[in-house]
């Protein structure tokens, strides 16, 4: 069945410095993939995705690149800010049989950043 | 604000009880997705409803059961509760049911089983 697996955290940073969080999925079709985010107190938003191999999705600083030789999304930022810290999800959402949309999502990792 | 609307905010009842969670869609949204955040299952997908039918299953109890009125607002009912259950339950919605349509999570309602 589909799954998606994402690096344990928590991942403790300081401002300015280079972030990677590591995606890697399984599925049986074609996935489309997307970064969540998800602040405190709050219910998840839409980081960036991506439908398509080597598509790359960017938002806010925020990149990932859909590889499907490596079956892996990874998120990067160059140079992260105190107000990302947050729980960022993995998912991806299976375009073959079916095609619900519904997400399937890794664990979460949560992302500290220090001033 | 993503525009999904989710009540009550904070539900604490007892084992045994039932309960009934709501959601209002964006706008012009068709589909409505249910799921459940918890710390040892994390995320998970529980059950989509589009334009009033059911439309795929996740791994929903079968204590649980949903559906989607004809304004397109969908109740989630959970019976027999157990600790367990103890969770934050989201509903997320979007135009349609394609892999490439973002969809859109309300605020969560957390559900606490005394």
């Amino acid at each position: 069945g589909n799954s998606v697996t994402q690096m344990e955290g928590p991942v403790t940073l300081s401002e300015e410095a280079f972030l990677t969080i590591n995606c890697t999925y399984t599925a049986t079709g074609y996935p489309s993939l997307f970064w969540y985010v998800q602040y405190p107190g709050e219910g998840l938003q839409l980081l960036l995705k991506a439908t398509k191999a080597d598509d790359k999705g960017s938002n806010k600083g925020f990149e990932a690149t859909y590889r499907k030789e490596t079956t892996s999304f990874h998120l990067e930022k160059g140079s992260v800010q105190v107000s990302d810290s947050a729980v960022y999800f993995c998912a991806l959402s299976d375009a073959g049989s079916g095609n619900t949309g519904k997400l399937i999502f890794g664990q979460g990792t949560t992302l500290q950043v220090k001033p | 604000d993503s525009g999904v609307t989710q009540t009550p905010k904070h539900l604490i009842t007892a084992t045994g009880q039932r309960v009934t969670l709501r959601c209002s869609p964006r706008s012009g949204d068709l589909s409505v997705y249910w799921y459940q955040q918890s710390l040892d299952q994390g995320l998970q997908f529980l059950i989509q409803y589009y334009n009033g039918e059911e439309r795929a299953k996740g791994n929903i109890l079968e204590r649980f059961s949903a559906q989607q009125f004809p304004d397109l607002h969908s109740e989630l009912n959970l019976s027999s509760l157990e600790l367990g259950d103890s969770a934050l339950y989201f509903c997320a919605s979007s135009v349609g049911t394609s892999a490439y349509n973002e969809q859109f999570f309300g605020p969560g309602t957390r559900l606490t089983v005394l």
